[in-house]
């Protein structure tokens, strides 16, 4: 149980378009989800949080307009880093937290990650 | 702010012997949580142990133990009879509860055999 997957694993996209990557709870549902950067051999960044619906709540420094977030039901997070540039390129990670009372103690399940390239 | 220092960054040990990682964190809330998760190469972050501060028992799985000081605030987690498929990036994490998670800068474990 507590499985969560992501979608694309990686991607290549040209500069100046946008990427969306998909953050699902296959058997679970998760009221808050996370989004993470990491850049090689460095720990990971939290970009932001997100709650089923209602709107994300961002890390200083994460410009809000270029990193979109979505959390539309209590399974499924999107990312959309808009008008990407190369310097967007990294390995994205999304975890989801079970709704209180499911007995996770406040865990988080990561999602295998998404490696993004712009060139 | 709250903050959590692995002041390891790598670590080695020989296969079938004992290794401690260590890790640090800076809080002043009394209800919190801390973990270890281990990250492959495949870089699927995957939990390790987990510590529940109101807990004064050190957490245990299997050859995975902590060592928990609360007024230190100290959370260091020992590898028995290491094997190697250990070998990872060890990252140890703090939560206050329904909060988000803070990560420490990693550990990266070495196996020989």
């Amino acid at each position: 149980g507590a499985v969560v997957s992501q979608h694309p694993s990686w991607v290549i996209c040209k500069s100046g378009t946008s990427v969306k990557i998909e953050c699902r709870s296959l058997d679970f549902q998760a009221t808050t989800m996370f989004w993470y950067r990491q850049f090689p051999k460095q720990s990971l960044m939290l970009m932001a949080t997100s709650n089923e619906g209602s709107k994300a709540t961002y890390e200083q420094g994460v410009e809000k307009d270029k990193f979109l977030i979505n959390h539309a039901s209590l399974t499924l997070s999107t990312l959309t880093v808009t008008s990407a540039h190369p310097e967007d390129s990294s390995f994205y990670i999304c975890s989801a937290r079970p709704k209180a009372g499911a007995g996770f103690y406040n865990e988080q399940f990561f999602g295998p990650g998404t490696r993004l390239t712009v060139l | 702010a709250q903050t959590v220092t692995q002041s390891q960054p790598e670590m080695s040990v020989q296969e079938a012997e004992t290794v401690t990682l260590s890790c640090t964190y800076d809080t002043s809330e009394s209800d919190y949580y801390l973990f270890w998760y281990k990250q492959p190469p495949s870089r699927q972050m995957i939990l390790v142990i987990r510590q529940e501060a109101y807990k004064q028992q050190n957490a245990t799985e299997n050859r995975f133990s902590v060592n928990f000081q609360k007024a230190a605030k100290s959370f260091s987690l020992k590898i028995s009879d290491s094997q190697l498929g250990d070998a990872a990036m060890y990252f140890c994490a703090y939560s206050p509860p329904t909060d988000k998670l803070i990560f420490g800068t990693g550990t990266r474990l070495q196996v020989f055999p």
